[in-house]
């Protein structure tokens, strides 16, 4: 696609209930990121991937949170038994080369605001 | 660990006036600094960047920004706001290039006619 793409843009979820947030990146990009946006705050890093790889995960809050990116393509991050201070705006970046490498740039997606109620 | 403060949450300006914020960085080894912007229900965009290679750095929509190591601060500028400029604006730092990103909190830019 044109762009980095999320879906659902707008979830709202019970206390208790797991949730699974996709992203779709861009076409070719080898890198995929994930990251957590509180209101009125920066986003916050989660983990990311290279191709299928997930190669640091030291950012996801606690083992309610995980990611996978099974294909090297589209990501998941599920959220398990989920409390109401996980609302917040979840955002996926994807880069065309390896995360770490000079010149790479972060393409983001429009995000998906989860509310847990 | 690296961190980013950003001074005002909030910053209004008039239109044809100089835009300034201001970001300043904490890191043990010498960052790389980057500017978002982020348009409402939009993903956040690169403004510019600085990779240890020139210390004033252009970006896109007539922004720059100066590295300043002595005053470890990476501040956003442009002479002269546009309307469309109204944003919210982040200040990045990362070690790593781009593994992982610390952000600041932002600062809202309000641009008034």
């Amino acid at each position: 696609g044109a762009g980095v793409s999320q879906s659902p843009r707008y979830k709202v979820t019970k206390r208790g209930q797991d949730v699974a947030l996709r992203c779709d990146p861009i076409s070719g990009h080898v890198s995929l990121y994930w990251y957590r946006q509180a209101l009125g705050q920066g986003p916050e890093f989660l983990t990311y991937f290279n191709y299928e790889a997930q190669q640091d995960k030291s950012g996801l809050p606690n083992d309610r949170f995980s990611a996978e990116r099974p294909e090297g393509s589209i990501s998941t991050l599920t959220i398990q038994r989920t409390e109401q201070r996980d609302s917040a705006m979840y955002r996926c970046a994807s880069s065309l080369g390896l995360a770490g490498a000079l010149g790479n740039e972060q393409f983001f997606g429009p995000g998906t605001r989860l509310t847990v109620l | 660990a690296q961190s980013v403060t950003q001074l005002g949450s909030h910053v209004s300006v008039s239109e044809g006036a100089l835009v300034l914020l201001r970001c300043n960085y904490s890191s043990s080894v010498p960052p790389y600094l980057f500017w978002y912007v982020q348009y409402p229900n939009q993903g956040l965009q690169l403004l510019l960047k600085y990779t240890s290679a020139a210390t004033l750095v252009k970006g896109i929509n007539g922004f720059e920004a100066e590295f300043k190591k002595s005053e470890t601060s990476f501040h956003l500028t442009k002479p002269s706001a546009h309307m469309s400029d109204a944003a919210e604006y982040f200040c990045a730092v990362s070690i790593n290039y781009g593994q992982n990103f610390v952000f600041g909190p932002g600062t809202r830019l309000s641009v008034l006619p």
